[in-house]
C-alpha cells in the first residue's frame, strides 16, 4: 500500500506569514491528492482536490501544487482562522490513505 | 443542501458488535461512492472503508478487514457499517463522507458530524 507522509507534524507561525506543508507519497499517484482542514472540534473540510484545484468557497490564500510523489499546501498569508490541522489524502486507489496531519498554530 | 447524519455510536464491550448508520440528503445518493473515516481521540484521520455508488465494489483498511462490513440501501439513501469483533483500538469518532465525483472516485467533499464508538469493558 502507498504511504502518505506529511511534514512538519506541527508548526507555529505569525499572522501574515507564508506557511508551507509538504506531503510525500511512497509511490506516484499522479495528481490524485486532496487537502483537508480540520478545525478543533469540527469535522474535516475539503480545501483542495486534484493537487491544485481550490474547492468552491475556499479563500484564495490557500494553494496546492505537485504531482507524482511530492505535493505542497501553501497558505500565502496566515490568518487566525487558519488555526487547524491539515491532512493530505490520496484517492487514486484504495486504501484512501491520509497523511498523519500537520497542526498549524499562531505564534 | 447536502446533509450526512451518522447514528448508532455507543459504548460496547471488546468482542462486541455494532451497526452504524448514515442518513444522506440533498444529493442523488445512488450516484456517489460513500466512505467511512474514523478519528481516535486526539489522533489523526484514518480511512476505514468505501462502497461504490451501485454497491458492487467495497474496500477496507487492513485494520478492519474481515471484521467490518460496509453496505448501502439506495432506496433509503442510507449507508451502514457493521462492526464485529470490536477492539479497544476501534474507539473513535466515525464519520460518513461523500465522494465528490459522480460514478467515479474523487476527494471527499461532504462530511457528517460523526458518531462516537467507545469500546471498553
Amino acid at each position: 500500500d502507498i504511504q502518505m507522509t506529511q511534514s512538519p507534524s506541527s508548526l507555529s507561525a505569525s499572522v501574515g506569514d507564508r506557511v508551507t506543508i509538504t506531503c510525500r507519497a511512497s509511490q506516484g499517484i499522479s495528481n490524485y491528492l486532496a487537502w483537508y482542514q480540520q478545525k478543533p472540534g469540527k469535522d474535516p473540510k475539503l480545501l483542495i482536490y486534484a493537487a491544485s484545484t481550490l474547492q468552491s468557497g475556499v479563500p484564495s490564500r490557500f494553494s496546492g501544487s505537485g504531482s507524482g510523489t511530492d505535493f505542497t499546501l501553501t497558505i500565502s498569508s496566515l490568518q487566525p482562522e487558519d488555526v487547524a490541522t491539515y491532512y493530505c489524502q490520496k484517492y487514486n486507489s484504495a486504501p484512501r490513505t491520509f497523511g498523519q496531519g500537520t497542526k498549524v498554530e499562531i505564534k | 443542501e447536502v446533509q450526512l447524519v451518522e447514528s448508532g455510536g455507543v459504548v460496547v464491550q471488546p468482542g462486541g458488535s455494532l451497526r452504524l448508520s448514515c442518513s444522506a440528503s440533498g444529493f442523488t445518493f445512488d450516484d456517489y461512492t460513500m466512505h467511512w473515516v474514523r478519528q481516535a481521540p486526539g489522533k489523526g484521520l484514518e480511512w476505514v472503508s468505501l462502497i461504490s455508488w451501485d454497491g458492487d465494489n467495497t474496500y477496507y483498511a487492513d485494520s478492519v478487514k474481515g471484521r467490518f462490513t460496509i453496505s448501502r440501501d439506495n432506496s433509503k439513501n442510507s449507508l451502514y457499517l457493521q462492526m464485529n469483533s470490536l477492539r479497544t483500538e476501534d474507539t473513535a469518532l466515525y464519520y460518513c463522507a461523500k465522494d465528490s465525483v459522480v460514478s467515479a472516485w474523487g476527494s471527499l467533499d461532504y462530511w457528517g458530524q460523526g458518531t462516537l464508538v467507545t469500546v471498553s469493558s
